[in-house]
C-alpha cells in the first residue's frame, strides 16, 4: 500500500483567507484523485475530484490543482469560511487495485 | 436518500467480548470497504470486497474478519476484543476502480 504524504496536519486562518493543503503519492494507475471532507461525528464526505487529464478542477471556492509529473496535487479553499471548519483528507488510488489510500489528514479551523 | 447506513453508533466492549458490525449500501455499488480511524492516522484499510463474493486483506487486517453477506451488506466480525481495537470504524461502498467512494456515518467502539 502506497503512503499518501499530507501536509499541514492542521491550519489556521480567518475567514475571507485561503486554505492550502499538499499532498503527494507514490504510484497509481487509476487516474482518479478524490479529496474529503469530514466533520465531527460524521464520515468523510466527497468535497472535489480530479481525474488528471486536467492540472486544475474548480468548484465553488474549492479548487484541486494536479502536477503528474513531480506526483502532487493540492487543495486550495477560496474566501475561507466558518463552516469550512472540518478535517480533510486527500486519497490516491492504488496501483491495478480498487483501494484508496488515504492522507492523514489536515484539521482547518477557519477563524471568523 | 440513505446511502451507507451503519449500526450501531456506538458500543463499548469488554476485552475478550465479540461483535459484529453491520454495513447496507443502497446505491448498487460493487465494491465495499471496511476502515478504522484513529487520531493522527487517517483511514487505515481493514478488508475490502470489491465484488459480491469476494474479500481481501487491507493494510490492518489482524484481529478482524468479515462476510459479505450479498451485494448491499458487508459486516466486520471482531472474535476476541482487545483495547487496541478501541477506534471509530467506517464502512463504505464505490461502483469500483476509479469511482469515489462513499461512507457511513461511523461506528465508534470502546473495549475496556
Amino acid at each position: 500500500q502506497q503512503q499518501v504524504k499530507q501536509s499541514p496536519q492542521s491550519l489556521i486562518v480567518q475567514k475571507g483567507g485561503i486554505s492550502i493543503i499538499n499532498c503527494a503519492y507514490e504510484n497509481t494507475a487509476f487516474d482518479y484523485f478524490p479529496w474529503y471532507q469530514q466533520f465531527p461525528g460524521k464520515g468523510p464526505a466527497l468535497l472535489i475530484a480530479i481525474r488528471p487529464d486536467v492540472s486544475e478542477k474548480k468548484e465553488g471556492r474549492f479548487t484541486i490543482s494536479f502536477n503528474k509529473s513531480a506526483k502532487q496535487f493540492s487543495l486550495h479553499i477560496m474566501d475561507s469560511q466558518p463552516g469550512d471548519s472540518a478535517t480533510y483528507f486527500c486519497a490516491a488510488p492504488e496501483p491495478n487495485d480498487y483501494k484508496l489510500s488515504f492522507g492523514a489528514g489536515t484539521t482547518v479551523t477557519v477563524r471568523a | 436518500n440513505a446511502g451507507v447506513t451503519q449500526t450501531p453508533k456506538f458500543q463499548v466492549l469488554k476485552t475478550g467480548q465479540s461483535m459484529t458490525l453491520q454495513c447496507a449500501q443502497d446505491m448498487n455499488h460493487n465494491s465495499m470497504y471496511w476502515y478504522r480511524q484513529d487520531p493522527g492516522m487517517g483511514l487505515r484499510l481493514i478488508y475490502y470486497s470489491a465484488s459480491e463474493g469476494t474479500t481481501d486483506k487491507g493494510e490492518v487486517p489482524n484481529g478482524y474478519n468479515v462476510s459479505r453477506l450479498n451485494k448491499r451488506e458487508f459486516s466486520l466480525r471482531l472474535e476476541s476484543a482487545a483495547p487496541s481495537q478501541t477506534s471509530v470504524y467506517f464502512c463504505a461502498s464505490s461502483g469500483g476502480g476509479g469511482q469515489p467512494q462513499h461512507f457511513g456515518d461511523g461506528t465508534r467502539l470502546s473495549i475496556l
